[in-house]
């Protein structure tokens, strides 16, 4: 069965403070895990894919299949980085599974 | 703000009542999707279409029905079975359901059972 975790239901940092939410997930197969976020009053939106390796807003995502996790970083976070982050799994041919969300803040 | 409309934004609905929630995408996608949101619970899938004139329940769809006349329109309707209809609804497009593309989301519609 698929099933993907975010231990945290809440991340609070600093300015500037480096910032980890962490994702773990199940699956027997080759799964492609995703970030979606949701800032205050906007609509959830993807983030990253990891299959596309990329960076956005300087976060960072590294799938490792060893540990089954899929975790966000970014090393010096911001303010308007606030928001909800969701962890998602989707296997080939099959819907998107998410976690439950992780609400960062960062304070000032 | 184009690309996927969900309508209204806050809709309330007496105990007993059936009510619509409205979702239109103009993305040409194939494949819509509704979800609710929950605090602490994440999204979980009510419905899912990947085609028009076909859908599948998801983990949570008691209580829930939903029609893709369209393939621009998937729209759900909360019945009265539904125990709990009071939460966020998001409803979701993709250009298939194969691809490892992302979803585009709605904004979301509030409904309040009073």
């Amino acid at each position: 069965a698929q099933r993907v975790t975010q231990p945290e239901k809440l991340l609070s940092v600093f300015k500037g403070a480096p910032v980890e939410l962490k994702c773990n997930y199940s699956y027997s197969g080759s799964p492609e895990l995703f970030w979606y976020v949701q800032y205050s009053r906007q609509r959830l939106q993807l983030l990253l894919r990891h299959i596309s390796r990329e960076s956005i807003k300087g976060f960072t995502a590294d799938l490792n299949k060893g540990e089954t996790s899929f975790h966000l970083k970014k090393p010096f976070a911001q303010e308007e980085d606030s928001a909800m982050y969701y962890c998602a799994l989707r296997g080939y041919g099959q819907n998107f599974v998410f976690g439950p969300g992780t609400r960062l803040s960062v304070l000032p | 703000d184009g690309g996927i409309t969900q309508s209204p934004k806050y809709l309330f609905r007496k105990e007993g009542q059936n009510v619509t929630l409205s979702c239109e995408q103009n993305l040409n996608h194939d494949a819509m999707y509704w979800y609710r949101q929950d605090p602490g619970q994440g999204l979980r899938l009510i419905y899912y279409s990947q085609i028009v004139n076909d859908f599948q329940k998801g983990d949570i769809a008691e209580g829930y029905s939903v029609s893709r006349e369209k393939k621009e329109s998937f729209p759900l309707t909360v019945t009265s079975a539904q125990k709990n209809p009071t939460a966020f609804y998001l409803c979701a497009s993709s250009i298939a359901s194969i691809t490892g593309n992302g979803y585009t989301f709605g904004s979301g519609t509030r409904l309040t059972v009073v």
